[in-house]
């Protein structure tokens, strides 16, 4: 049961590279989303996914793009790292339906760090 | 747009209850959710509750809900070291794609 996988687990960057972080999600979820966690504000979302071929803008969208080109596959990419983007990223899936089948499922999270 | 506050921290001794509080401010909130979150892990459903209901009880979790002040509580009963975690808080809305809007996350510890 693999669930919801994040690859990268750790990365460090320098100012203005950039990235892209990968989540894949076994489960036929229609929706998937890209969290943001930072100490002390929780999560955040930065892009969410309706379905495949759609994206939308979260709460906190600047600096970040997203592709969901597969239905299991959602990415999150960084034209530009900032040292603000650092932060503990998470993946999560969800279907629509009953609040029990509406929960979100999450990725273990990858840590980025720049510099 | 929609804001939901916790308290950061809670430290509770073993056996003892912890109550976890929740205030939100979206009025159009259909269901509120609490999240558990291990060291290094993405975070778990523990429980939710809709929001037509004021309580809901399942095994040692009883949520709480005040509708009309907006307030959502979590009590753990016959606290554990496992129970050692942060616990988010989080609303859902009347907007598609199911998005959740979340607290800052409780910190609690579990003395032995």
């Amino acid at each position: 049961n693999a669930g919801v996988t994040q690859t990268p687990k750790f990365r460090v960057l320098k100012t203005g590279q950039s990235m892209t972080l990968l989540c894949a999600q076994d489960m036929n979820h229609e929706y998937m989303y890209w969290y943001r966690q930072d100490p002390g504000m929780g999560l955040r979302l930065i892009h969410y996914s309706v379905g495949e071929g759609t994206t939308a803008k979260g709460e906190v969208p600047d600096g970040y793009n997203v592709s969901r080109l597969k239905k299991q596959n959602f990415l999150l990419g960084l034209e530009s790292a900032a040292p603000s983007q650092t932060s503990v990223y998470f993946c999560a899936s969800s279907s629509p339906g009953q609040p029990t089948t509406e929960k979100l499922f999450f990725g273990s999270g990858t840590q980025l760090s720049v510099l | 747009g929609e804001d939901v506050e916790q308290s950061l921290f809670l430290s509770v001794r073993e056996g003892d209850s912890s109550v976890i509080n929740c205030t939100y401010t979206d009025s159009s909130s259909t269901y509120l959710y609490w999240y558990k979150q291990e060291p290094g892990a993405g975070l778990q459903l523990l429980t939710y509750i809709f929001s037509n209901m004021d309580m809901k009880q399942d095994q040692r979790l009883t949520v709480l809900l005040n509708k009309k002040d907006k307030h959502l509580s979590l009590r753990i009963a016959d606290t554990q070291t496992g129970d050692s975690a942060i616990y988010f808080c989080a609303e859902k809305g009347t907007a598609a794609g199911n998005k959740l809007t979340f607290g800052g996350g409780t910190r609690v510890l579990v003395k032995p």
